[in-house]
């Protein structure tokens, strides 16, 4: 009940393009969802987030999706550039407590 | 813009050894974690520590596992005697008490032989 599922495992997008990734949690007691960015050998960094009270939030190019009935979250990221190739985590939490991450998705930006 | 420090960036050790990884939470943070990441895999949450006191840990974090804070600015982990399945990257997070954020560090690459 802890998990936290993403799809798709990896994401090839051209520049310019639409990348979206997508999760799903079971625990309704979660109540942040923030997004990971990770680059080769360095640590996630918190690219965004949202709380359950709220359906969408928009953050430069970057757009978190929530639909809290289904569960479901998702990340889009709008005109997407070679720059954005990392591997992106989706998370949940409660509070203080731990950080659960989705298994991550690699997105590479092709020019 | 504060961020988490952890040394060192790679530690090499062989099977057995003890080795003490080392992280410098923001510093007006309350709250620190440690999680780690083998190679291509999820981050997995290890520990939480406030107030001088572990508040949860995870199934990951026996008995060959401990956490302090030495003193007002660091943090650290200590794996009393490495397997070669401890071999992962160790991230260190913290965050503050009055928001969800947990900022990461660059992490410590532990290769055990």
């Amino acid at each position: 009940q802890q998990q936290v599922k993403q799809s798709p495992q990896s994401l090839i997008v051209q520049k310019g393009g639409i990348s979206i990734i997508n999760c799903a949690y079971e625990n309704t007691a979660f109540d942040y969802f923030p997004w990971y960015q990770q680059f080769p050998g360095k640590g996630p960094a918190l690219l965004i987030a949202i709380r359950p009270d709220v359906s969408e939030k928009k953050e430069g190019r970057f757009t978190i999706s929530f639909n809290k009935s289904a569960k479901q979250f998702s990340l889009h990221i709008m005109d997407s550039q070679p720059g954005d190739s990392a591997t992106y985590f989706c998370a949940a939490s409660r509070g203080y407590q731990k950080v659960t991450f989705g298994t991550g998705t690699k997105l590479q930006v092709i020019p | 813009e504060p961020e988490v420090t952890q040394t060192p960036s790679h530690q090499v050790t062989q099977m057995g050894q003890e080795v003490i990884l080392r992280c410098v939470p923001i510093s007006n943070h309350l709250y620190f974690y440690w999680y780690r990441q083998i190679l291509g895999q999820k981050v997995e949450f290890l520990v939480s520590f406030y107030n001088n006191e572990i508040s949860e840990k995870s199934e990951i974090f026996d008995d060959q596992f401990s956490v302090e804070r030495p003193d007002g600015s660091n943090f650290t982990l200590k794996i009393r005697s490495t397997k070669l399945e401890d071999s992962a990257m160790y991230f260190c997070a913290s965050s503050d008490l009055l928001v969800d954020e947990q900022y990461f560090g660059p992490g410590t690459r532990l290769t055990v032989t």
